[in-house]
């Protein structure tokens, strides 16, 4: 049983386009994020809720809409998409924040055209 | 500000032998961890160890082993006795106690040669 998933694994789509990526962790961690990952590796934080409230948002375009329904469970919406959108978005989760380690999901790789 | 540096951005090693994957540090805080994440091509970013602060003592975890020297805010991690699978992206990560953000430093792609 996979422990964070995240859907779609691929997506691929057109500039102007919405799109959303699913995340759902069996852990019963309090805490989940949204990283992104760009073309150099490099991974930075997009947002953190804990027990479904909002505690990091970096400085992220607001065309991007994080939604908690529940603390098992963090979406990510993505409104107008950008060519500079195109990256690898990794879900995580953790008990709590500093101590605890985080366990990612496979990551979705978006591709805007 | 707290920042991550891996000043390493490729290495190689042969098959069985030892590679040590540099991390740098910097923060004000005296309570946080260290962690080092890998991510093989398959793109799952894994665990592979984790140090806390106020240990002295060096975290290991069967072939692989840090050394946290807290003064220097330097964590490097050694890999023994080198495998094919080991070949992936090696993260070194910092969370400051109480805090929930956690920085990634730029990574390094460590390629294990038969």
């Amino acid at each position: 049983d996979t422990a964070v998933s995240q859907t779609p694994k691929y997506l691929v789509t057109q500039m102007g386009n919405d799109k959303s990526i699913k995340c759902e962790q069996n852990l019963g961690h309090d805490t989940m994020y949204w990283y992104k990952q760009d073309s150099k590796k490099f991974l930075k934080i997009m947002f953190s809720y804990n027990n479904k409230e909002l505690i990091i948002n970096e400085t992220v375009p607001n065309r991007f809409s994080p939604k908690s329904p529940d603390k098992a469970h963090l979406n990510l919406h993505i409104n107008s998409l950008e060519l500079g959108d195109s990256a690898v978005y990794f879900c995580a989760s953790s008990p709590r924040g500093g101590a605890n380690v985080l366990t990612f999901g496979a990551g979705s790789r978006l591709t805007v055209l | 500000a707290q920042t991550v540096t891996q000043s390493q951005p490729e290495m190689s090693v042969q098959e069985a032998e030892t590679v040590t994957l540099s991390c740098t540090y910097d923060t004000s805080e005296s309570n946080y961890y260290l962690f080092w994440y890998k991510q093989p091509p398959s793109r799952q970013m894994i665990l592979v160890i984790r140090q806390e602060a106020y240990k002295q003592q060096n975290a290991t975890e069967n072939r692989f082993s840090v050394n946290f020297q807290k003064a220097a805010k330097s964590f490097s991690l050694k890999i023994s006795d080198s495998q094919l699978g080991d070949t992936a992206m090696y993260f070194c990560a910092f969370s400051a106690s109480g805090t929930y953000k956690y920085i990634f430093g730029t990574g390094t792609r460590l390629k294990v040669l038969a």
